[in-house]
């Protein structure tokens, strides 16, 4: 079936520090891919999304780009902040109606 | 705009015993979703479902039971509470197009005791 593998965590970096967290996937045919953001004692949100392959998505200075060629979709930033600490996941949607996600990457953000 | 409200926000159970925690939208999203994290272990779906009266299994449906009986609202059910089903629970809801956002509700925070 469909499953979604991201790095394990927890990362930590110094402020301004740059950023990569490493997304690969299984699916059949061509899945939507996610990256969705939970801060502490909150519920998880959508921080960007892909449709097809090439396609980058990009919000708050975070961004990813669908490699088909490679089935990854790893998120980027140039310079994390401290507000930035939060958990990642990696998801993909399919035709099946459902949404995969991985087991999430803790990242630490140091000042 | 309330979007996802999920009651209660905190519960403790005693092993065997039953509850149903809530999961209501005021967005007319036809697909619902409930989700339980466990520590280290990301998200694992449990049901969902695309529109009333319609649910289907997920990953790991065992020990639970849904119903969508209106658009608005997704309860779930935990019949015979077991110590494995500890576990934080989220409910969200989306538009029928898979590339459309979750919107994920603030969660319940359920302890087996």
């Amino acid at each position: 079936g469909d499953s979604v593998t991201q790095m394990e965590g927890p990362v930590t970096l110094s402020e301004e520090a740059f950023l990569t967290i490493n997304c690969t996937y299984t699916a059949t045919g061509y899945p939507s891919l996610f990256w969705y953001v939970q801060y502490p004692g909150e519920g998880l949100q959508l921080l960007l999304k892909a449709t097809k392959a090439d396609d980058k998505g990009s919000n708050k200075g975070f961004e990813a780009t669908y490699r088909k060629e490679t089935t990854s979709f790893h998120l980027e930033k140039g310079s994390v902040q401290v507000s930035d600490s939060a958990v990642y996941f990696c998801a993909l949607g399919n035709r099946d109606d459902k949404i995969i996600f991985g087991k999430g990457t803790r990242l630490h953000i140091l000042p | 705009n309330a979007g996802v409200t999920q009651t209660p926000k905190f519960r403790i159970l005693k092993i065997g015993q039953s509850m149903t925690l809530q999961c209501a939208q005021d967005m007319n999203h036809n697909y619902m979703y409930w989700y339980r994290q466990d520590p280290g272990m990301g998200l694992k779906l449990i049901y969902y479902s695309v529109g009333a009266g319609i649910t289907d299994k997920g990953e790991v449906p065992n020990g639970y039971n849904v119903s969508r009986s209106t658009t608005e609202d997704f309860p779930l059910r935990l019949e015979l509470a077991a110590p494995s089903q500890t576990s934080v629970y989220f409910c969200a809801s989306s538009t029928p197009e898979v590339n459309e956002k979750l919107f994920f509700g603030s969660g319940t925070q359920l302890s087996v005791l």
